[in-house]
């Protein structure tokens, strides 16, 4: 099993829908969690940090279940600029210990 | 300023050379992390830095020789490495203490081509 899963996609969506996306760690210890998106053939950037129960930015809503292991994201009235592949990282062991899952893929369409 | 500068931007090279990658920031980040990602699939972890100390090492093959001279580069040195190494290489930083020390910034990355 990997140690962040998610489901890869791709998740085909019109505009102005609302869309989630799960991650699952399997890591206990993991201590803090994030979302970035990557473009294609760009760097991942920082979407979201979840370090507690959640936290909203705009139409990003992540939160956090310690207890189930899950992260998820909530993108609400989509974009066609929504359109990325989206990576769950998990922390642990401090800021050394990094894994991202295997993201997932989103397609807003017009 | 959150950039992070990597060079060269695309890296072609045969079997036998030797090259290196280069990774820069000046935001004062003491933790620095070499990443290599591969089409269609996450970033894999391969070293850590750490106060320019070497803290993480992910069993990289030794081909691949990382060298962080101060606190604002990072190096990777190739050698002999095989045509499976062609890749992104991503170079990140991260500071070392509080809240914010898990959030990590990425360069553009160096596309490798091994021939």
């Amino acid at each position: 099993r990997k140690e962040v899963e998610q489901d890869p996609g791709p998740f085909n969506v019109p505009e102005g829908a609302t869309v989630a996306f799960n991650c699952t760690y399997s890591n206990s210890a993991s201590q803090s969690f994030f979302w970035y998106r990557q473009d294609c053939r760009k760097e991942p950037k920082l979407l979201m940090s979840v370090y507690s129960s959640g936290n909203e930015d705009g139409r990003f809503t992540a939160q956090l279940n310690r207890a189930s292991q899950y992260i998820s994201l909530l993108i609400r009235d989509s974009k066609l600029s929504d359109s990325a592949t989206y990576l769950c990282v998990a922390h642990s062991g401090g800021y050394q210990k990094v894994t991202f899952g295997t993201g997932t893929k989103l397609q807003v369409i017009p | 300023d959150t950039e992070v500068t990597q060079t060269p931007k695309h890296l072609v090279m045969g079997m036998t050379n030797k090259k290196s990658l280069k990774c820069e920031q000046h935001m004062g980040h003491r933790a620095m992390y070499w990443y290599k990602q591969k089409a269609k699939k996450p970033p894999e972890l391969m070293f850590v830095y750490s106060y320019e100390k070497l803290s993480i090492n992910e069993s990289v093959p030794s081909r691949f020789s990382p060298e962080c001279p101060n606190s604002s580069l990072l190096n990777l040195h190739l050698h002999a490495l095989q045509p499976e190494d062609s890749a992104l290489y991503l170079c990140a930083s991260s500071t070392t203490s509080g809240r914010a020390a898990d959030t990590q910034y990425f360069g553009p990355g160096t596309r490798l081509t091994v021939l």
